[in-house]
């Protein structure tokens, strides 16, 4: 797996759009970006995955720049409920099952 | 569908019990994997299945884990001895060929005293 790099946590105001980066320089060409969130005692739950096209569906979007060293997850309207850990993966697709977490970003959405 | 169901949901032992930690994935995936979440290493693969059979378990921390998977729907994951280091948060999860994601347990929060 790619190594990624993210910040250690972010603050959001409730309402907001969260943009939550993450570097992964040394990605391969076959490698997607897989983002992971984990809510405080539950398990990582998938959010939304890319190769270079940016993605979006009804949880985020996902922003990979052309030269794919980089990319931002946006949650456009950011709740309490949003408050976790999000993990930024880079992976093969099928290994995808085969994923390795770093340690994320603890976002917290503030009232 | 329930989703992956997990028990024990908590378990507290003294050092030296066996623990076994048990696991029902999502009926329909057929691979199945052990995570194993502290605060010092986060999120670790341990081992994961593909048609009940073991791939890769490099993971496993040493002889004293095992894991099974005897049909497909039911896995477990036992710990003998069990000694207070191996105190964490273990996960199981499933997913299918055709999928691109993980679906991911709530977890056993095991506490070794």
């Amino acid at each position: 797996d790619a190594k990624t790099t993210q910040p250690t946590s972010m603050d959001c105001a409730e309402g907001r759009a969260a943009n939550l980066p993450c570097n992964h320089s040394t990605i391969s060409g076959n490698e997607y970006v897989y983002w992971y969130r984990q809510i405080h005692s539950q398990g990582p739950q998938y959010i939304i995955h890319g190769l270079k096209n940016n993605e979006t569906n009804e949880m985020a979007s996902l922003i990979i720049t052309e030269d794919r060293k980089s990319s931002t997850l946006i949650l456009p309207h950011a709740t309490l409920r949003d408050t976790a850990v999000y993990y930024c993966i880079g992976a093969i697709s099928g290994s995808a099952r085969q994923l390795t977490f770093g340690s994320g970003t603890q976002l917290t959405v503030l009232p | 569908d329930a989703g992956v169901i997990q028990s024990p949901r908590h378990e507290v032992t003294e050092m030296g019990q066996e623990v076994t930690l048990r696991c029902k994935p999502i009926s329909g995936h057929d691979y199945l994997f052990w995570y194993r979440q502290t605060m010092m290493r986060g999120l670790e693969l341990l081992i994961y299945f593909n048609n009940n059979v073991p791939i890769d378990d490099s993971g496993m921390p040493e002889d004293r884990f095992s894991a099974k998977m005897p049909n497909a729907s039911f896995s477990t994951l036992k710990i003998q001895p069990s000694e207070p280091r191996d105190s964490a948060v273990y996960f199981c999860a499933s997913s299918s060929e055709r999928l691109e994601k993980l679906f991911f347990g709530s977890g056993t929060q095991l506490s070794v005293l």
